[in-house]
């Protein structure tokens, strides 16, 4: 079964301080793998994807993920927390053989502590 | 704004009455999805089109829900005699799809639902 895990429902970082934020995928076959960030009260925004190309992603608003196979892993990290990146933020996962939609994890609320 | 649009923003209605909420995808994406969430969970995938055909539907998707996208361009999602539960915001997306597209979704706003 695909499935994707988010470790960490809040997260609490301070202000410059590194972001890290944790999913794990469980997948039988290459999964598309995508951070999105939720403001309040609105819908969501595409942060950065990974589509197997380069392990290394580099998305908006200064966040890059790494994807590793071996760990099943696509942790999303930020160098220095701004207190505009107080939000919730979904990681999910697709399928490159024929599945036409996005499976979420359960989301994880970063606070910015000034 | 080219974004994915969606009518109305916030919704408030009595149980066993009937909503309606309307989506405008991108204008070249031939692909649209409808989610649900609920508070502190992530969205949950009820229904997908592909143009106008409903290709997939969520076991969420009771017979009280259904979704059409008559032209393949904007879509309606009706909730029939709503219950409490039925209370989420209802999120429309949509996706140009094909080789290479790499399966990136685009998110509207959401249309919140308040049944009392």
């Amino acid at each position: 079964a695909q499935s994707v895990t988010q470790l960490g429902s809040h997260v609490s970082v301070s202000e410059g301080a590194l972001v890290l934020l944790r999913c794990n995928y469980s997948s039988s076959v290459p999964p598309y793998l995508f951070w999105y960030v939720q403001y309040p009260n609105q819908g969501l925004q595409l942060l950065l994807k990974y589509t197997s190309a380069a392990t290394l992603v580099k998305g908006i608003n200064g966040f890059e993920a790494e994807f590793k196979k071996s760990e099943t892993s696509f942790h999303l990290t930020k160098p220095s927390a701004h207190m505009s990146d107080a939000a919730e933020y979904f990681c999910a996962v697709s399928f490159k053989t024929g599945a036409n939609n996005l499976f979420f994890g359960t989301g994880t609320r970063l606070t910015v502590i000034p | 704004d080219t974004g994915v649009s969606q009518d109305p923003r916030h919704k408030i209605t009595k149980r066993g009455q009937n909503v309606t909420f309307r989506c405008d995808p991108i204008s070249e994406h031939n692909r649209l999805y409808w989610y649900r969430q609920t508070l502190g969970q992530g969205p949950e995938f009820l229904t997908y089109f592909q143009n106008e055909a409903q290709l997939e539907k969520s076991r969420l998707l009771s017979d009280r829900f259904s979704a059409e996208r008559p032209k393949g361009s904007f879509s309606t999602l009706e909730i029939q005699r709503t219950e409490q539960g039925d209370s989420a915001m209802y999120l429309c997306a949509s996706s140009l799809g094909g080789r290479g597209s790499g399966n990136t979704i685009y998110f509207g706003e959401g249309s919140w639902l308040t049944v009392v």
